[in-house]
């Protein structure tokens, strides 16, 4: 049974980094493409993007110059760093496994941009 | 705006089948690019529904189904049961933008 859990800070403040990591069991992050999907408060999703372990990658455009996605196979974990946050970064963050398709997905967290 | 598109809303009664639509483009679903949908029960992670277009994942009833034609695709919900009142969103990749893409989900209700 794969199960991911997001951890880190619930709030930050305007234009400082959002650091988030998902801990992943049942599965290696050597073996599969990992993303992070985030979901403003009342709203559709909005892939942020992905990551596999040989180090590809692919960012959604409209954030790929803030956007940073890394994994830790020693931890079995992967982390999304996003840079120069405002208030409409507010959502709840996914992070999920992906195969054919998102196929896995943690519970979520929310983190609240603000001062 | 998102760049693949839903109905925002969607109702049926009870035993009913229930269509769900997402319209793309010729850099998406036009361009043969795979579409995925996902279940999101209020306040739940989502959850893959379908993937590949008309395939199922272990544990999903057969009364969701996938279709695909030209630049749109459809799910289907037969038999509809007060638990299918969720959220659904389709998901495919675009070549335009190099990525992923979300349609803005429809919001089934169980009348």
């Amino acid at each position: 049974q794969v199960q991911l859990q997001e951890s880190g800070p619930g709030l930050v403040k305007p234009s400082e980094t959002l650091s988030l990591t998902c801990t992943v069991s049942g599965d290696s992050i050597s073996n599969s493409y990992w993303s992070w999907i985030r979901q403003p408060p009342g709203k559709g999703l909005e892939w942020i993007g992905y990551m596999y372990y040989s180090g590809t990658s692919n960012y959604n455009p409209s954030l790929r110059s803030r956007v940073t996605i890394s994994l830790d196979t020693s931890k079995n974990q992967f982390s999304l760093k996003l840079s120069s946050v405002t208030a409409a970064d507010t959502a709840v963050y996914y992070c999920a496994r992906v195969t054919a398709a998102i196929d896995y997905w943690g519970q979520g967290t929310l983190v609240t941009v603000s001062s | 705006q998102s760049v693949l598109t839903q109905p925002p809303s969607v109702s049926g009664a009870p035993g009913q089948r229930v269509t769900f639509s997402c319209t793309g483009s010729s850099s998406n679903i036009g361009a043969g690019y795979d579409v995925h949908w996902y279940q999101q029960l209020p306040g739940t992670a989502p959850k893959l529904l379908i993937y590949g277009n008309s395939n199922r994942p272990s544990g999903v009833p057969d009364r969701f189904s996938g279709s695909k034609s030209g630049t749109s695709a459809s799910l289907a919900i037969t038999g509809l049961q007060a638990e299918d009142e969720a959220d659904y969103y389709c998901q495919s990749y675009d070549s335009s933008l190099s990525g992923w893409v979300f349609g803005g989900g429809t919001k089934l209700t169980v009348l």
